[in-house]
């Protein structure tokens, strides 16, 4: 059971180059998300699934795109690389319980420079 | 709108002193969920607990324990006789069916010192 599996762990782009941040669950999750974290200003939103099919935006996603095709995979696409995207990134699973979210299951993270 | 306030930016303690990092939140839910996570300087996050807002039950979970008053918005975590391995950054997140998404404050840095 590996949980929540980011790749790559490092990556560094030049600006104006695409890439994609995969992630993948194998806890048959129904909620998947991804966040940024940067000095100072915590973990936020960028975008949401709440299964597959269904994606939603987040705080601050101008600039990404996400799909869901399937229940385990929820890639993140950054379309066109800039220096403000330079952060850690993070993806999230979760699922509903009691009528609500139980804590969010973290992968480790990818820690983006945009030159 | 949902949001959460953590005013400690940093906190610097003694090895073996008690420390409270405080949690403010705002939400328009009437149910919701409270969380804690801790990120070490090896950068995961870490969960630590999940309180539903019909629970006001204050929780002890060794040395970690957690004080839920909704009548102030607050879910405030201290750390009894802290060591260095408590060093960390510690996140309060709220989750509302409102928003239906997980709403993280700013983080508070907690350094223990030797």
């Amino acid at each position: 059971n590996a949980g929540v599996t980011q790749t790559p762990k490092f990556q560094v782009l030049k600006t104006g180059q695409s890439m994609t941040l995969q992630c993948a669950q194998d806890m048959n999750h129904e909620y998947m998300s991804w966040y940024r974290q940067d000095p100072g200003m915590g973990l936020r939103l960028i975008h949401y699934s709440v299964g597959a099919g269904i994606t939603d935006q987040g705080e601050v996603p101008n600039g990404y795109n996400v799909s869901r095709s399937t229940t385990e995979d929820f890639p993140l696409r950054l379309l066109s690389a800039a220096p403000s995207q330079t952060s850690v990134y993070f993806c999230a699973s979760s699922y509903s319980r009691d009528g609500g979210y139980t804590e969010a299951f973290f992968g480790q993270g990818t820690r983006l420079t945009v030159v | 709108a949902q949001k959460v306030t953590q005013a400690q930016t940093e906190i610097s303690v003694v090895e073996k002193e008690d420390v409270t990092l405080d949690c403010v939140y705002e939400t328009r839910d009437t149910t919701y969920y409270l969380f804690w996570y801790k990120q070490p300087p090896s950068g995961e996050l870490v969960f630590l607990i999940r309180r539903n807002s019909f629970d006001e039950q204050n929780e002890i979970s060794g040395r970690y324990s957690w004080n839920f008053q909704k009548s102030t918005s607050s879910f405030n975590f201290t750390i009894t006789a802290s060591q260095v391995v408590d060093s960390a950054v510690y996140f309060c997140a709220l989750w509302g069916p409102g928003a239906n998404n997980l709403f993280f404050g700013t983080g508070t840095r907690l350094t223990v010192i030797p």
